[in-house]
C-alpha cells in the first residue's frame, strides 16, 4: 500500500541548531510531496512541495527540502532554529493527479532555549 | 490570515442537535475538502467536492452531510453524532485537485 512515514513523533533541538525532519514515502513512481505545518490551535500551513523539477525546494520561514529519488525520501531541514518553529510538521503525498493526499503521523518539533 | 473562512471557531453541541460548519474561500479554487483531526493525529480525508460536485466521499457515517452550494462555500452538516465525532474539522481548498491545498483554521468540536 501506498504510505508515507515520518521517523521520530518528537524533535527537539536548540535554538540556532540545525532542524532535520524526515520523511519517506513508498512508491517506485515520484509522487508530488508536500511538507506542513500546523501551529497550536490554527490549521495546516503549506511549507513547500515538489511536484518537477529541481529536486532542493526552498519553502517559507527558512525551510528547505531534498526530493531524493533513490532514497525515496524528502527530508525537511532548516540550518537554524527559532522558537517560533516550534509546531507539528507533517509530511505529505500524492501519487497522482486524481488520487487524495496522504498524511505522515506527523513529527512534533520543540525547540529549546 | 487564511485565505479559507470557516465557521464557527468552537462548536459544543448535544447528541440529538443538528449543527451546521460552514467553510468560504474566495480564491477561485474549485476543489474543496472536508478533514477530521483528532488529537496529535494527521488530519482523515472526509469529503472532495471537484467543480461543486461530491468526488470522494470516505466513507463517512451519514450523520456527517457535505453540502457544497456554489463554488465558495462549502457546508458540513451535522445531526446526531457521537461522543467519538469530538475533534477538529478542517476544511481545505484548492484551485484544482492536483494543487497543494490551502487550509482554514478549523471548527473545534466537542459531542456532550
Amino acid at each position: 500500500a501506498q504510505s508515507v512515514t515520518q521517523l521520530g513523533s518528537h524533535v527537539s533541538v536548540s535554538e540556532g541548531a540545525l532542524v532535520l525532519l524526515r520523511c519517506n514515502y513508498s512508491s517506485s513512481v515520484p509522487p508530488y510531496l508536500f511538507w506542513y505545518v500546523q501551529y497550536p490551535n490554527q490549521g495546516l500551513q503549506l511549507l513547500l512541495k515538489y511536484t518537477t523539477g529541481a529536486t532542493l525546494v526552498k519553502g517559507i520561514n527558512g525551510f528547505e527540502a531534498e526530493f531524493k529519488k533513490s532514497e525515496t525520501s524528502f527530508h525537511l531541514t532548516k540550518p537554524s532554529a527559532h522558537m517560533s518553529d516550534a509546531a507539528e510538521y507533517f509530511c505529505a503525498v500524492r501519487y497522482s493527479s486524481a488520487s487524495k493526499i496522504i498524511f505522515g503521523s506527523g513529527t512534533r518539533l520543540s525547540i529549546r532555549p | 490570515d487564511t485565505e479559507v473562512t470557516q465557521t464557527p471557531k468552537h462548536l459544543v453541541m448535544g447528541m440529538t442537535n443538528k449543527k451546521s460548519l460552514k467553510c468560504e474561500q474566495h480564491m477561485g479554487h474549485r476543489a474543496m475538502y472536508w478533514y477530521k483531526q483528532k488529537a496529535k493525529k494527521p488530519p482523515e480525508l472526509m469529503f472532495v467536492y471537484s467543480y461543486e460536485k461530491l468526488s470522494i466521499n470516505e466513507s463517512v457515517p451519514s450523520r456527517f452531510s457535505p453540502e457544497c452550494p456554489n463554488s465558495s462555500l462549502l457546508n458540513l452538516h451535522l445531526h446526531a453524532l457521537q461522543p467519538e465525532d469530538s475533534a477538529l474539522y478542517l476544511c481545505a481548498s484548492s484551485r484544482q485537485g492536483n494543487q497543494p491545498q490551502h487550509f482554514g483554521d478549523g471548527t473545534r468540536l466537542s459531542i456532550l
